[in-house]
């Protein structure tokens, strides 16, 4: 099946730093991307879509400056939490669509732990 | 009131017991319904796909759409221990994989 690469799995910083999460699909091209948050015993919650060479849509609520998305190939996504707080810490998880496909063809990455200090 | 509702229990069940997880929802333009497995600190995995309503069986497992309640189920049957995991639903209204998930349920089969 198709692979969904995401490092670093787990991240702890200092509140204020920059945090930069990859999401990559290993064996296959993925035109979209998407990002989501998961609380501890919470469903995920989708906070941008991103599109290979244009700018990410955000999800109502979901501050764009906070949370930057870049997708600047087609087996590669960014998400950088800026001046992270503690009230980021969460669980981050990518899904990638394979380019040409819908729903049915989209595959998840393992996620990503950010702790925040 | 969310758009995808689901209990997230816990849910335990003796092995070898037939285990029902359910989903409603609100927004009647879904099409794809879709159930994930999701072990803990894990990504949730893909366990069944389903267009529209109707009945689609994989395995141990049957998906079940009923639009017209705006009720989906997955039926798991012969549960195992391995089978242990969050089970999310999610939905969407169009093929672009942006997803809506219910809450998940937790479900525990012990052996």
């Amino acid at each position: 099946g198709a692979v969904v690469s995401q490092h670093p799995s787990r991240v702890i910083c200092k509140s204020g730093t920059s945090v930069k999460i990859e999401c990559r699909s290993l064996d296959f091209q993925a035109t979209t991307m998407f990002w989501y948050r998961q609380f501890p015993k919470q469903s995920l919650m989708l906070m941008a879509t991103s599109n290979e060479g244009s700018k990410a849509t955000y999800e109502q609520g979901v501050e764009k400056d906070k949370f930057l998305i870049n997708h600047a190939s087609l087996t590669l996504s960014t998400l950088t939490v800026t001046s992270a707080h503690p009230e980021d810490s969460s669980f981050y998880i990518c899904s990638a669509r394979k380019t040409g496909q819908g729903t049915g063809e989209l595959f998840f990455g393992e996620g990503s732990r950010l702790t925040v200090l | 009131q969310k758009e995808v509702e689901q209990d997230p229990g816990p849910l335990s069940v003796p092995e070898g017991a037939i285990v029902s997880l359910n989903c409603t929802y609100s927004n009647s333009a879904f099409q794809y319904f879709m159930w994930y497995r999701q072990y803990s600190r894990k990504g949730p995995e893909l366990l069944m796909y389903t267009y529209s309503s109707g009945n689609k069986e994989d395995g141990r497992f049957t998906a079940q759409v009923d639009k017209s309640s705006k009720y989906i189920s997955l039926f798991i049957r012969d549960s195992q221990p391995s089978d242990s995991a969050t089970y999310l639903c999610a939905m969407s209204s169009g093929n672009t994989g942006k997803l809506i998930f219910g809450q998940g349920t937790t479900l525990q089969v012990k052996p």
